[in-house]
């Protein structure tokens, strides 16, 4: 069976610090792989996604980026954080449209940034 | 930015009531989505429609979908005190891989 890991699970940081979240996905091969931020009160936000090793698409200009090193490891990154930073970040992946004909997501447990 | 609005933000019901919660959103949909979030915790997908359908069930979940008015409603019938959650809708409106759209939610309280 297939299970996301997400860490770390909380993440407590002074503004101009780097930030690394990262998460992998075992048990499926190509996932599309997903970061949301959700801050408090909030609906998701998608900040990236990606399709394949290397491929990176931004869906906000911001202060973070991400990388995809491998096929199922995904890691989101700041080199200065802000405060604005804060919030719960969300890694989710699917099996893509082909397969199910429907992307639905799977998501981890999330880590808890908060940025002072 | 923001495609599904979930109405109410919160709802607080008894043990064994009812529980519905709309959903609009405002662009053409391949499918609509809910998932329920515990606090402090990730999403769990429920229940999927798609743009053809105009409801679904799974177990004590009902989900109606109406796209000339652009509004889904999600339905827990005889709610339980572990149904306390939060509850969004998400959009799917590219058909690609480039993620969904969620709301803000709904807060769900069940007083037992």
């Amino acid at each position: 069976s297939q299970t996301i890991h997400q860490w770390p699970a909380t993440l407590v940081q002074p503004v101009g610090s780097p930030l690394s979240l990262e998460c992998t996905v075992e048990g499926t091969s190509n996932p599309n792989l997903y970061w949301y931020r959700q801050a408090a009160g909030r609906g998701l936000q998608l900040l990236f996604y990606s399709v394949g090793i290397g491929q990176i698409s931004s869906e906000v200009p911001q202060n973070l980026s991400a990388s995809r090193p491998q096929d199922r490891q995904f890691i989101l990154s700041s080199k200065k954080l802000l405060l604005s930073d804060s919030g719960f970040y969300l890694c989710a992946w699917s099996i893509g449209l082909l397969t199910s004909g429907a992307n639905v997501l799977t998501f981890g447990a999330g880590s808890r940034l908060t940025v002072l | 930015s923001q495609q599904g609005e979930e109405d109410p933000q919160a709802l607080s019901i008894q043990e064994g009531e009812n529980a519905t919660m709309n959903c609009s959103y405002k662009t053409s949909i391949n499918n609509l989505q809910w998932y329920r979030q515990n606090s402090g915790r990730g999403l769990v997908h429920l229940i999927l429609i798609r743009s053809n359908e105009r409801e679904k069930h799974s177990g004590r979940l009902r989900v109606t979908l109406d796209t000339s008015k652009k509004s889904s409603s999600l339905l827990i019938t005889a709610s339980r005190a572990a149904d306390t959650a939060s509850y969004f809708c998400a959009t799917d409106s590219g058909g690609g891989a480039d993620g969904l759209t969620f709301g803000k939610g709904t807060h769900l309280i069940i007083q037992p």
